[in-house]
């Protein structure tokens, strides 16, 4: 299995812009996991989907950010407009019934 | 939201040291318990899970403790490739899901 796959790995984007990160998880997975990394808050559950459902999104930080999973084998998180606090490692993890969470590499997003 | 919390170190150990790490719980009704191991600039890895009666895994033993609500993890005769971030994980409520809360983590350094 090749895991939990992210795209891009890293992401340079001018404030304003639109970033949109990937995520296909393992297959057979039925949940799917968006977390956020930074140094001062470590790391921070954004959304998670069920059978590509969105269950509590309630880390979410703002309108600004949105997540989608059209079907199992793919999800995506979009921040528009992006703004430097942005900043931070962005990882997606799936899951099956039971327990440890998969997690992909991550992409490092910088928002200047 | 209920926090997770551990120090953060760092822990600086020669090699073949004993080391144990302590993460507190804040929400009584957690029911599952994970030490993730996350190496620099990667995703986190699941290392262990800690059962109620205690585990072990090699040089690597978890324990809870629900009375005090902490869970801890102890490492024995540590390598310099133990060095790593460790975080640990608690799922707040019961069934077969249910996002993860992880602490801050605990970055450990063994030296020669």
């Amino acid at each position: 299995d090749a895991g939990v796959i992210q795209s891009p790995r890293h992401e340079v984007t001018e404030m304003g812009q639109e970033v949109t990160l990937r995520c296909k998880p393992i297959s057979g997975h039925d949940y799917l996991f968006w977390y956020r990394q930074t140094m001062m808050r470590g790391l921070e559950l954004l959304i998670y989907f069920n059978n590509n459902v969105p269950i509590d999104d309630s880390g979410m930080p703002e309108d600004r950010f949105s997540a989608k999973m059209p079907n199992a084998s793919f999800s995506t998180l979009k921040i528009q407009p992006s703004e430097p606090r942005d900043s931070a490692v962005y990882f997606c993890a799936s899951s099956s019934l039971g327990y440890g969470y998969t997690f992909g590499s991550g992409t490092r997003l910088t928002v200047v | 939201r209920k926090e997770v919390e551990q120090d953060p170190g760092p822990f600086n150990v020669p090699e073949g040291a004993t080391v144990a790490f302590n993460c507190t719980y804040s929400n009584s009704a957690s029911q599952s318990f994970f030490w993730y191991r996350q190496d620099c600039r990667k995703e986190p890895k699941l290392l262990m899970s800690v059962y109620s009666s205690g585990n072990e895994d090699g040089r690597f033993t978890a324990q809870l403790n629900r009375a005090s609500q902490y869970i801890s993890l102890l490492i024995r005769d540590s390598k310099l490739s133990d060095s790593a971030t460790y975080l640990c994980a608690v799922r707040e409520y019961g069934g077969s899901q249910g996002n993860l809360i992880f602490g801050k983590g605990t970055k450990l350094s063994v030296k020669p």
